[in-house]
């Protein structure tokens, strides 16, 4: 079974616009962590927010915000007032506990477009 | 703020021949990690260490080898090079091994086997 699943392989936001990235993902280890990472087309890969099994809040970084539902095992990534820069490939991916390795495992990627 | 550095940026390689990428970790990182992208694909974890030894291992081929040196930089040697090599490889460094250690990505070795 695919560990992390993004449905959307495009989305386009209007700008200033807010918009929500889809990410669900299967795990039987109560410890883990879930991530997400921005490519843009230059190809680095940039860390934007991550949230951890065991918090209670959801995590907010900037303009960034991570929906974190635990039962539906979803952790969907918030991006508030879009902006032209936000265009780029979004990953989503998580990290289980020491004993299951190191290992970022990704989701296949959501492209986004904002539109001016 | 320093970041993980890379080089080279992008490599062009005949088939069979031999690759080296090299991985500056972030000041005081003492873990690498090191993924391969594939065109149009998500990255696929290869192989970490933590503290100079080698501390997991994915889907690294066997014609592939990598090491961290004592100044915590980490080098992946790639033999017999084949088409299928063609991918971007990066290198990502963590402060720890943690679960919740974030891993924080070098812009990528863009390798081309021709």
């Amino acid at each position: 079974a695919q560990k992390i699943t993004q449905t959307q392989p495009g989305m386009f936001v209007q700008e200033k616009e807010a918009v929500t990235l889809d990410c669900t993902y299967d795990t039987s280890d109560p410890s883990y962590g879930l991530f997400w990472y921005k490519q843009p087309s230059s190809g680095e890969m940039i860390f934007l927010i991550y949230q951890g099994s065991y918090d209670q809040q959801n995590a907010t970084e900037g303009r960034y915000s991570l929906n974190f539902q635990k039962a539906r095992k979803s952790a969907n990534l918030v991006i508030s007032a879009s902006q032209l820069g936000d265009s780029a490939m979004y990953f989503c991916a998580m990290r289980e506990g020491e004993e299951y390795g190191n290992k970022l495992v990704f989701g296949a990627g959501t492209i986004l477009r904002v539109k001016s | 703020a320093a970041g993980v550095i890379q080089s080279p940026r992008h490599l062009i390689k005949e088939k069979r021949e031999t690759a080296t990428l090299k991985c500056y970790p972030i000041p005081r990182h003492d873990t690498v990690y090191w993924y391969q992208q594939g065109p149009g694909q998500d990255p696929q974890f290869l192989i970490s260490f933590y503290e100079k030894m080698q501390s997991d291992k994915g889907s690294i081929p066997d014609r592939f080898s990598a090491q961290q040196f004592s100044d915590y930089h980490s080098e992946l040697n790639m033999s017999s090079l084949e088409l299928g090599d063609s991918a971007l490889y990066f290198c990502a460094s963590s402060l720890g091994l943690r679960t919740l250690d974030i891993q924080y990505f070098g812009a990528g070795t863009r390798l081309s086997v021709l």
